[in-house]
């Protein structure tokens, strides 16, 4: 069980390149979703997704485009890379339950834009 | 939008102290509080969890209590062992929607041997 996979685990991107990193998981969750970690501004959303083909923008989602086709795989596309792109950047995935969820981070994807 | 305030944003303490930690939300129709801990280089991974029909959950060294008349909840790590050393992040959101959790800036936790 690998639980959630991304990758490239580091990319340096010249200004104006798009890329995509790849996010996978084998847990069957409804949700998935994409954050970014800058330092001190903790962990924000950058879009989610609560099932195949259905996506949604969180809280800083300029720049970045997503697809859900199907429940296991929900990539991050950064269209024209800039600088202030430069983050951490961490999928997670987690059930939807009214019990609460627990989010179920992949291991991150260093971004460096030149 | 869910706004979550975190405090403090570096805490230093001796080993074998206790460890506090506060956050605010403002949305009143949240009601799922999980702490992550992130160690240096690595994923956030979940410590504990409370929701609202819950005053207090204990585990071990690490208790969370919550307070929803004043939109506030707290991790507190009893007996602080080095390796705690992390950074701390709270959240808040629906129980269903866990994976639109608003994030807390985090509290970067040092302890002292």
């Amino acid at each position: 069980n690998a639980g959630v996979t991304q990758t490239p685990k580091f990319q340096v991107l010249k200004t104006g390149q798009s890329m995509t990193l790849q996010c996978a998981q084998d847990m069957n969750h409804e949700y998935m979703s994409w954050y970014r970690q800058d330092p001190g501004m903790g962990l924000r959303l950058i879009h989610y997704s609560v099932g195949a083909g259905i996506t949604d923008q969180g809280e800083v989602p300029n720049g970045y485009n997503v697809s859900r086709s199907t429940t296991e795989d929900f990539p991050l596309r950064l269209l024209s890379a800039a600088p202030s792109q430069t983050s951490v950047y961490f999928c997670a995935s987690s059930q939807q339950r009214t019990s609460g969820n627990t989010i179920y981070f992949g291991e991150g994807s260093w971004l460096t834009v030149v | 939008g869910e706004n979550v305030e975190q405090h403090p944003s570096t805490l230093s303490v001796q080993e074998g102290d206790s460890a506090v930690i506060k956050c605010t939300y403002s949305d009143s129709a949240s009601n799922y509080f999980p702490w992550y801990k992130q160690e240096l280089g690595k994923r956030p991974q979940l410590i504990i969890d409370i929701r609202s029909n819950v005053g207090e959950k204990k585990d071990q060294r690490i208790a969370v209590t919550l307070n929803k008349t004043a939109k506030h909840f707290s991790l507190h790590i009893t007996e602080t062992q080095p390796e705690d050393s992390a950074v701390y992040f709270c959240a808040a959101t629906l129980s269903t929607n866990a994976g639109k959790s608003t994030f807390g800036d985090g509290t970067t936790l040092t302890v002292k041997p």
